[in-house]
């Protein structure tokens, strides 16, 4: 298996601007997770879906970020508009159940400027 | 309040010398310990889950131990390799889908 799939792998926008994120979770897998990640913070959990169905976005930070997860095998995670305070590393994972492993992907380094 | 906290915050060693890393968690109720492994650049990769029965695991050179009764977690790595360079992260799950990350200690092997 290819392992969880992020793109892209950098992005660098300005300050307004859209950013779309992209995931494709392990095939099988039936939980999704989005992360970011600061050197201050370490790993918080953002949003997470059971079976393309967001069960809880309370780590969302506030109205501009969105998710969505169409189908099994894909979701976005959307920052509109961007502000240089998200500036991060955001990772998406999944798992086979709720308290399975989470497998992550290799991370989406976002520079807000 | 749920917390994980790790120590030290960095740590330089020499090849093939031993480390000890520290996890200390508040986390209630508990339901189990992993140790990721962080490379640069990378997303975290399991190590070693440990429930609230067990005192210790081994995976490899790595050997993590937990104490649910202080609600301590270490993680020994014997004979450190230059690829052990990476950052160390404890997670504490406290029921379902409930995850407190600790910020992670950062391991620098040099020769």
């Amino acid at each position: 298996d290819a392992g969880v799939i992020q793109s892209p792998r950098h992005e660098v926008t300005e300050m307004g601007q859209e950013v779309t994120l992209r995931c494709k979770p392990i095939s099988g897998h039936d939980y999704l997770f989005w992360y970011r990640q600061t050197m201050m913070r370490g790993l918080e959990l953002l949003i997470y879906f059971n079976n393309n169905v967001p069960i809880d976005d309370s780590g969302m930070p506030e109205d501009r970020f969105s998710a969505k997860m169409p189908n099994a095998s894909f979701s976005t995670l959307k920052i509109q508009p961007s502000e240089p305070r998200d500036s991060a590393v955001y990772f998406c994972a999944s798992s086979l159940g709720g308290v399975g492993e989470q497998y992550f992907g290799p991370g989406t380094r976002l520079t807000v400027t | 309040k749920n917390q994980v906290e790790q120590s030290p915050q960095s740590l330089i060693i020499l090849e093939g010398k031993n480390c000890t890393l520290q996890c200390n968690y508040t986390v209630s109720p508990f339901s189990n310990l992993r140790w990721y492994k962080q490379d640069t650049g990378r997303g975290p990769v399991s190590l070693t889950i440990m429930t609230f029965s067990e005192n210790t695991k081994s995976n490899g050179r790595y050997t993590a131990t937990l104490d649910a009764d202080t609600k301590q977690s270490s993680l020994h790595i014997t004979a450190s390799q230059l690829s052990d360079s990476a950052s160390y992260i404890c997670v504490v799950r406290r029921g379902g889908n409930k995850l407190t990350f600790g910020t992670g200690t950062q391991l620098k092997v040099e020769l």
